[in-house]
C-alpha cells in the first residue's frame, strides 16, 4: 500500500521568511495530493491541492510543486506570518482507491515574530 | 465546501463504557469517513461509512469495537465500544462532497479521554 513520508517534523522560521515542507510517496498510482493545516483544537483544513497532471500550483503565499518521477511534492509558504503557525499534513490518494487518503506524519511549523 | 458538525466536541469517559459520536453535514455528500488521531500523531483511517450498508473497515479496526452507521447522505455515527485508556484520541469525521478525486473536508473532531 501507499506510504507517505514528510520532512521536517518540526520547522521554525522568522516572520517574513519562507518555509518548505517536503513529502515523498511510494505508490506510482497516486494522483491527487492535498495539503492540510491543523490549528490547535481544530480539524484539518484543506489549504491547497495538486493533481498528477500538473507540476505546480499557487494560491497567494502558498504553492505546491510535484515531481512525479521522483515521487515527491512540496509545500512552499512565502512571507510567513505568525498565523501560519500550525501542524501541516500532506496526503496522497489514488482515484481508484475510493479517495482513501494516506497522510504523512505532519510538520509542526512555528513562525517566530 | 460543507459545514460539518461533530458532537460531542469532547468527553471524558470511564473505561468499559461506550460513546457514540455524531457527524452532521449541511448538504448531501457522496462519501463519509472516520479517522482517529492519537495525541501528537497523524490521521489514521478507521473506516468508510457507507449509506444504508455496513461500513468498510481498515486493517486493525473492527466493527465490534467501532460500529458505524450512515442512515442517509448527511449523517453518520461512530461508536467507540468498551473503551480503554488506549482509545483516548481525537476522532474526526470527513466528507467528500462530490466523487472523482475530490478533497476531503474535516469536522473539528471529538476529543475523547478515557479514565
Amino acid at each position: 500500500g501507499e506510504n507517505v513520508e514528510q520532512h521536517p517534523s518540526t520547522l521554525s522560521v522568522q516572520e517574513g521568511d519562507s518555509a518548505v515542507i517536503k513529502c515523498t510517496y511510494s505508490d506510482s498510482a497516486s494522483n491527487y495530493f492535498p495539503w492540510y493545516k491543523q490549528e490547535l483544537g481544530k480539524g484539518p483544513q484543506l489549504i491547497i491541492d495538486i493533481r498528477s497532471n500538473v507540476g505546480e500550483k499557487k494560491d497567494q503565499r502558498i504553492a505546491v510543486t510535484l515531481n512525479k518521477t521522483a515521487k515527491h511534492f512540496s509545500l512552499h509558504i512565502t512571507e510567513t506570518q505568525p498565523e501560519d503557525s500550525a501542524v501541516y499534513f500532506c496526503a496522497a490518494s489514488a482515484d481508484n482507491y475510493g479517495q482513501n487518503f494516506v497522510f504523512g506524519p505532519g510538520t509542526r511549523l512555528s513562525v517566530l515574530p | 465546501s460543507a459545514v460539518i458538525s461533530q458532537k460531542p466536541s469532547r468527553d471524558i469517559c470511564q473505561r468499559g463504557t461506550s460513546l457514540t459520536i455524531q457527524c452532521q453535514v449541511d448538504s448531501q455528500v457522496t462519501m463519509m469517513f472516520w479517522y482517529r488521531q492519537q495525541p501528537g500523531q497523524s490521521l489514521t483511517l478507521i473506516a468508510t461509512a457507507n449509506q444504508g450498508s455496513e461500513a468498510t473497515y481498515e486493517s486493525g479496526f473492527v466493527i465490534d469495537k467501532f460500529p458505524i452507521s450512515r442512515p442517509n447522505l448527511t449523517f453518520s455515527t461512530l461508536t467507540v465500544s468498551n473503551m480503554s485508556p488506549e482509545d483516548s484520541s481525537i476522532y474526526l469525521c470527513s466528507v467528500v462532497i462530490q466523487g472523482g478525486g475530490q478533497p476531503q473536508h474535516f469536522g473539528d473532531g471529538t476529543r475523547l479521554s478515557i479514565l
